[in-house]
């Protein structure tokens, strides 16, 4: 079975400091995975995805992520957080083999202050 | 532009209802897919399609209803059997569902169903 873990519900960063969101998974085989952004009474906004390769994943508004096999972990990262990036955050997971349906976390919520 | 369309934005269910929530994708998308968010649960699999006529479960079929007559739209029952229906449902698509696929999913706005 697969899933997916963001153990944070809450994360609070100071604009300018640099942000991690995180998210661990399990999935049998490789893993596809996603990232995700959800703003107030929106659709969800893809961000970037890590499918195979580099281990640093670069994705839209300056977010990346790296992934770690031995840890089965995809953590989002942004060098320098920004109050517009105050938002709702999902990971995701699919196995590259097989053909079942993505599974999101249950998301973090990201709370940047000025 | 292309994108996913769902309406209404807010609807309203009386007991014992069904209501039909509309999904309309202008992607050429094959997959489409309903989600249900409730706070603190992250999206839950509804249904899910891969062609038309087709469709799939996902996790919390169970009071839900779903057609796929044609490849862009998708529409969603909310049965009177669903006894907390209370939610944000999401519609979303993708140019295929196959395990192989990388491509990402399109998200719609949503729709806010509450109880009367």
């Amino acid at each position: 079975a697969q899933s997916v873990a963001q153990p944070e519900d809450q994360v609070n960063v100071a604009e300018g400091n640099p942000l991690t969101v995180k998210c661990t998974y399990s999935v049998s085989g490789n893993p596809y995975l996603f990232w995700y952004v959800q703003y107030p009474n929106r659709g969800l906004q893809f961000l970037l995805k890590y499918i195979t390769g580099d281990n640093l994943v670069k994705g839209s508004y300056g977010f990346e992520a790296e992934f770690n096999k031995s840890q089965t972990s995809f953590h989002l990262k942004k060098p320098s957080a920004l109050v517009s990036d105050s938002a709702l955050y999902f990971c995701a997971v699919r196995s590259s083999s097989g053909n079942t349906p993505l599974v999101f976390g249950k998301g973090t919520r990201l709370s940047v202050i000025a | 532009d292309g994108g996913i369309t769902q309406s209404p934005k807010y609807l309203f269910r009386k007991e014992g209802q069904n209501v039909t929530l509309s999904c309309e994708q202008n992607l050429n998308h094959d997959a489409m897919y309903w989600y249900r968010q409730d706070p603190g649960q992250g999206l839950r699999l509804i249904y899910y399609s891969q062609i038309v006529n087709d469709f799939q479960k996902g996790d919390i079929a169970e009071g839900y209803s779903v057609s796929r007559e044609k490849k862009e739209s998708f529409p969603l029952t909310v049965t009177s059997a669903q006894k907390n229906p209370t939610a944000f449902y999401l519609c979303a698509s993708s140019i295929d569902a196959r395990a192989t696929s990388i491509q990402p999913q399109h998200f719609g706005d949503g729709t806010r169903l509450s109880i009367l």
